[in-house]
């Protein structure tokens, strides 16, 4: 299995501030790479597909660059709704898998 | 689009829970769903998913023999269950469509059942 590494767990920041996630796979995975954001007692949603298509209705704030084996999900200007937690997962092949996420909260 | 999963669940060990995933019309026909859960202070997990139109499965070879994926034509509902519970399944199970079991994209999902496994 293509294992998935989100280097932080966790950061601290504030409104404003510009926020970069990086995600890391054992194994080149090309483009097929997707940033998910998940809030408790929420329904987790997709920010970004093929490492750097922003989904439709997604805020332009939200971006994402990489290929390969090195990934990289960055919010350029942090809002009070971003609070969450963030998820990389490769989609090259069976079986589909996540980094461990790295959640985002109030400095 | 929108998943509907069914309620909150507290289980004993070696049980088994059921929860439910109610689909559309259109999603049931062309799509698969899948099941992925998330254990408290862990990371996101695929577990298997369905295809109902051809009732095809795939399952992850870390729940092979514990987790049973099926559907229900006549309510569009795919359904996940999973068998000898233990405390290690206390997590949240999501489903989530994706467009086959190439390239597996997820996309939307369901807002999740708390399975809570204890004695």
């Amino acid at each position: 299995d293509i294992q998935m590494t989100q280097s932080l767990s966790s950061l601290s920041a504030s409104v404003g501030d510009r926020v970069t996630i990086s995600c890391q796979a054992t194994q080149d995975i090309s483009n097929y790479l997707n940033w998910y954001q998940l809030k408790p007692g929420q329904a987790p949603k997709l920010l970004i597909s093929d490492a750097s298509n922003l989904e439709a209705g997604v805020p332009s704030r939200f971006s994402g660059s990489g290929s390969g084996t090195d990934f990289t999900f960055t919010i350029s200007s942090l809002q009070p709704e971003d609070f969450a937690t963030y998820f990389c997962q490769q989609y090259d092949s069976l079986p589909p898998t996540f980094g461990g996420g790295t959640k985002v909260e109030s400095k | 689009e929108q998943l509907v999963q069914s309620g909150a669940e507290v289980k004993k060990p070696g049980s088994s829970v059921n929860i439910s995933c109610k689909t559309s019309g259109d999603t049931f026909s062309h799509y698969v769903i899948n099941w992925v859960r998330q254990a408290p202070g862990q990371g996101l997990e695929w577990m298997g998913g369905i295809l109902p139109s051809f009732n095809t499965k795939k399952y992850a070879q870390n729940f092979q023999g514990r987790v049973t994926i099926s559907a229900d034509k006549s309510t569009n509902t795919v359904y996940m269950e999973l068998s000898d519970l233990r405390s290690a399944d206390t997590a949240i199970y999501y489903c989530a469509r994706s467009t086959g079991f190439q390239r597996i994209l997820f996309d939307p999902w369901g807002q999740g059942t708390l399975v809570t496994v204890s004695s």
